[in-house]
């Protein structure tokens, strides 16, 4: 079974450091691109990052630029996100996704479960 | 980069056909046939629909079809069922080499 689990959620204060990770399986991870996605409490679904399947392109959202990086170890079938200067309006799910097909852009399948980020003092 | 705009609400009875817009400019759904749409149950992560426009993953019943005609991609549920009830949201490639959703649709089966 096809399977993406994040972790490393929790309650951060604006200013601090988190670092999620996804854990893949069922899949050859080292041959697909993954994305982060969020999800702010009620409200929609908004992209943040991408990274190829070997690392050698990256995308940021504008609104995480420079806070945020992405990486990936493909010999441990392994997301992560780290992120930096956390604020308020960073709180949201996030959620791994990994490309459905082979390139960029096709849409997203299978997403995590998501994990909660809570910034706030 | 703005987020697609899509309505907020939209509603049918069971059995009948609604269409769910999305709008955005030349730089993204006009530009490129990287749309695809997604539909979320409360609490759920959400599910890819439709991919490349109007391409629908194994497993996705054929009651949901998608199109775009020139800057609005559209996707369109057949025969209504009481399971439909989610938000939906688009989502298209741009020309910055980034991803941007929609602002999502709240589907109702009266």
């Amino acid at each position: 079974e096809v399977q993406l689990v994040e972790s490393g959620g929790g309650l951060v204060q604006p200013g601090g450091s988190l670092r999620l990770s996804c854990a893949a399986s069922g899949f050859t991870f080292s041959s697909y691109s993954m994305n982060w996605v969020r999800q702010a409490p009620g409200k929609g679904l908004e992209w943040v990052s991408y990274i190829s399947s070997s690392s050698s392109t990256i995308y940021y959202a504008d609104s995480v630029k420079g806070r945020f990086t992405i990486s990936r170890d493909n010999a441990k079938n392994s997301l992560y996100l780290q992120m930096n200067s956390l604020r308020a309006e960073d709180t949201a799910v996030y959620y791994c996704a990994r490309d459905f097909t082979y390139y960029y852009g096709s849409g997203f399948d299978p997403w995590g479960q998501g994990t909660l980020v809570t910034v706030s003092s | 980069q703005s987020a697609l705009t899509q309505p907020a609400s939209v509603s049918g009875s069971p059995g009948q056909s609604i269409t769910i817009s999305c709008t955005g400019t030349s730089s993204d759904v006009g530009g490129y046939n990287y749309v695809s749409w997604y539909q979320q149950h409360p609490g759920k992560a959400p599910k890819l629909m439709i991919y490349d426009v109007s391409n629908r993953p194994s497993g996705v019943s054929n009651r949901f079809s998608g199109s775009k005609s020139g800057n609005t991609a559209s996707l369109t549920i057949s025969g209504l069922q009481a399971e439909d009830e989610a938000d939906y949201y688009c989502s298209s490639y741009t020309s910055s080499s980034t991803l941007v959703f929609g602002t999502g649709t709240k589907v109702t089966v009266l």
